[in-house]
């Protein structure tokens, strides 16, 4: 249990809609951030938000979007879906100051299936 | 971040010792050396992290050769618990605030009763 919660568990689409994502960060952490994990391989980086804004991004593009709030926990927005989106999309949070030597806590996910 | 090379699957017999391997010929000399796992339907779990020593702690040790090219996860008991699959990432030094962390495929890990 690492205090990160996701929600929903589970979710269907199809292709074209719009998903939100959601993150509570463990109690503590100011930074958040998203990674997609496609079936039999390893999470990839979306990006991060450190105290509400955007602070790295991965190569994915403009229509994932997130917001941090101000009590730290944040959303993630994928437009335009499309079938390849289908993915375990995992929040990962860790405590102020970040750094190298600060370990990140992972929710457990939310499955979602483009159809 | 430099680039890791780990075997794709592993079994060790309960109660022994699983030995994990993770190959970072490139390593730079700000870089650590991480460890998570992944159960199956849950988030990566942090296991442990190093940079120049060895490291040990509840969950396990990680051996890191000199030149630190290649580390070892050891699980000194493993039991079917730590049947998961196994991601070693090295991490460069990031800016304040910056969590980036590169997977691979990682070692899939299997318990052998």
């Amino acid at each position: 249990e690492t205090g990160v919660t996701q929600s929903p568990t589970h979710l269907i689409k199809t292709r074209g809609q719009q998903v939100t994502l959601r993150c509570s960060s463990q109690s503590g952490h100011n930074t958040v951030s998203w990674y997609q994990q496609a079936l039999g391989q390893g999470p990839q980086f979306i990006f991060q938000y450190y105290r509400e804004e955007e602070n790295g991004r991965g190569n994915f593009p403009p229509r994932f979007s997130g917001l941090q709030f101000p009590n730290y926990s944040s959303e993630l927005n994928v437009n335009a879906l499309e079938l390849d989106d289908s993915a375990l999309y995992l929040c990962a949070s860790s405590p102020q100051g970040g750094g190298t030597n600060e370990k990140l806590f992972f929710g457990s996910g939310t499955q979602l299936s483009v159809l | 971040d430099a680039k890791t090379t780990q075997p794709p699957s592993m079994d060790c017999a309960e109660g022994r010792a699983a030995n994990l391997p993770c190959n970072h010929s490139t390593i730079s000399g700000n870089e650590y050396v991480y460890w998570y796992r992944q159960i199956h339907s849950q988030g990566p779990q942090y296991i442990i992290h190093g940079l120049k020593n060895n490291e040990t702690n509840e969950m396990a040790s990680l051996i890191i050769t000199e030149d630190r090219k290649s580390s070892t996860l050891i699980l000194p008991h493993a039991t079917l618990r730590d049947t998961a699959v196994y991601y070693c990432i090295v991490r460069a030094q990031t800016n304040f605030g910056n969590e980036k962390l590169t997977f691979g495929t990682g070692t899939r890990l299997t318990i052998i009763p």
